[in-house]
């Protein structure tokens, strides 16, 4: 089945650092990619859909220049985190929706990245 | 203003015995609704889905109800299994949006032997 390929899924640096962290799409292209952040015991928070090609769309109160969305190709998005402080420590996680589905859905989900800032 | 709500943050359930979720939403726009399942240091994966035009898809052992004059919808799971143990998520999908999906908070299941 479709897989997605998140990495890394460990990040622990300093604050001021910036965090780049991969999502693949292994068998599948993706034009269509969406950036997640998780807390503790809560949802799913879309901060961003990547575009291949073209500028992410940023949800509301996402900054745009913090969070830094690439999606180069169509197998592979990337989100900078930049100039990482400890209030941006969270799970990221990534997916895509398989090839040729309606309405994007159903989503295939990366293993997440858990971003820990000191 | 959450729009997707699941009120139980947890449930325990007898293995052999009927697991029920439950998920409520609030916007009217919402027309294609999922639940993911998620074991920890994973991220979640498909389960079952239902298109707004339906109330009831069956897949195996997994049963999804839409009731859309309540914006309601559960799953339920029978028999339940200890492998079933997960967190489940329930998403919900305007489809004018550009295809987003909103998710609840997730219900953490147990089924014990």
């Amino acid at each position: 089945g479709a897989v997605v390929s998140q990495h890394p899924s460990w990040v622990i640096c300093k604050s001021g650092t910036s965090v780049k962290i991969e999502c693949r799409s292994l068998d599948f292209q993706a034009t269509t990619m969406f950036w997640y952040r998780q807390f503790p015991k809560q949802s799913l928070m879309l901060m961003a859909t990547s575009n291949e090609g073209s500028k992410a769309t940023y949800e509301q109160g996402v900054e745009k220049d913090k969070f830094l969305i690439n999606h180069a190709s169509l197998t592979l998005s990337t989100l900078t985190v930049t100039s990482a402080h400890p209030e941006d420590s969270s799970f990221y996680i990534c997916s895509a929706p398989a090839a040729r589905t309606p309405f994007n859905q159903p989503q295939h989900f990366g293993d997440g990245t858990r971003l820990s800032i000191l | 203003d959450q729009q997707v709500k699941q009120n139980s943050p947890s449930l325990s359930v007898q293995e052999g015995r009927i697991s029920i979720l439950n998920c409520d939403y609030t916007n009217s726009m919402f027309d294609y609704f999922l639940w993911y399942k998620k074991y920890p240091a994973e991220g979640p994966t498909f389960l079952i889905s239902i298109s707004s035009i339906k109330d009831k898809n069956e897949d195996g052992r997994f049963t999804v109800f839409l009731n859309k004059s309540a914006k309601h919808l559960s799953l339920h799971i029978v028999p339940s299994q200890p492998g079933d143990s997960a967190v489940y998520f329930c998403a919900a999908v305007d489809n004018t949006n550009a295809g987003k999906s909103t998710f609840g908070d997730g219900t953490t299941l147990t089924v014990k032997p």
